[in-house]
């Protein structure tokens, strides 16, 4: 079965303070890993895809990186609107070698960033 | 932002009753997908479709029931509303992008109280 931890469940930040978050997987036959924003009330906001390990992505203050067990999503210099629930995801064929895109998510890290 | 509309965006019902959830894209993406998100456990996968009139069951697919019958809508039924189901619920879709992963996009949810 797959499995996604994510790390811390709640982390806070003063404006400008550089940190990490952990995705640690346990799949069979990784298709991708994703990252995803969601703010309260709304819908997760695709950020990156990551399809093997040594891959980076960046966007803006956000770097995402990848081995074979985790991914870290790297914040540099976050400011305040950087605030919101961080979510991984991973995605890996089914038994019969399909996957349609399936996703098993994490339970989210919640990112505060004070001003 | 990728064109998904849901409906309704918010429904109070009771026990019981019928409830049919839409999700509706304008993207013409082949796949299509129903989260539920529950504090505690995260975003899980109830039933997708990887075409119109194909369907499958996700990991937590007990009491709910889907359909398919354009390209452009999915809709989610819950034949008798339990307070267990109570939640907020996504659709999201995906187009194949590169041959192993599929990026998907996520509506904005519908949040469903069943009393």
């Amino acid at each position: 079965e797959d499995q996604v931890t994510q790390s811390p469940e709640a982390l806070r930040l003063q404006e400008g303070e550089s940190s990490s978050l952990n995705c640690s997987y346990t799949v069979s036959g990784l298709r991708g890993l994703f990252w995803y924003r969601q703010d309260p009330g709304k819908g997760p906001e695709f950020l990156f895809t990551l399809y093997s390990a040594g891959e980076e992505k960046e966007k803006e203050r956000l770097k995402a990186t990848l081995t074979k067990k985790e991914s870290f999503l790297h914040i540099t210099a976050p400011k305040p609107e950087d605030s919101a629930t961080y979510l991984c995801a991973v995605q890996a064929p089914n038994a019969g070698g399909t996957s349609y895109g399936k996703l098993t998510f994490g339970q989210g890290t919640i990112l505060t960033v004070h001003p | 932002d990728a064109g998904i509309t849901q409906s309704p965006r918010h429904k109070v019902t009771e026990t019981g009753t019928p409830v049919t959830l839409r999700c509706h894209q304008t993207e013409n993406h082949r796949y299509m997908y129903w989260y539920r998100q529950d504090p505690g456990h995260g975003l899980r996968l109830i039933h997708y479709s990887y075409g119109v009139k194909d369907t499958d069951k996700g990991e937590v697919s007990d009491g709910y029931s889907v359909s398919r019958s354009k390209t452009e809508d999915f809709l989610l039924t819950l034949e008798s509303a339990t307070s267990s189901q109570t939640s907020v619920y996504f659709c999201a879709i995906s187009e194949r992008i590169v041959v192993r992963a599929y990026e998907q996009y996520f509506g904005p949810g519908t949040r469903l109280t069943v009393t």
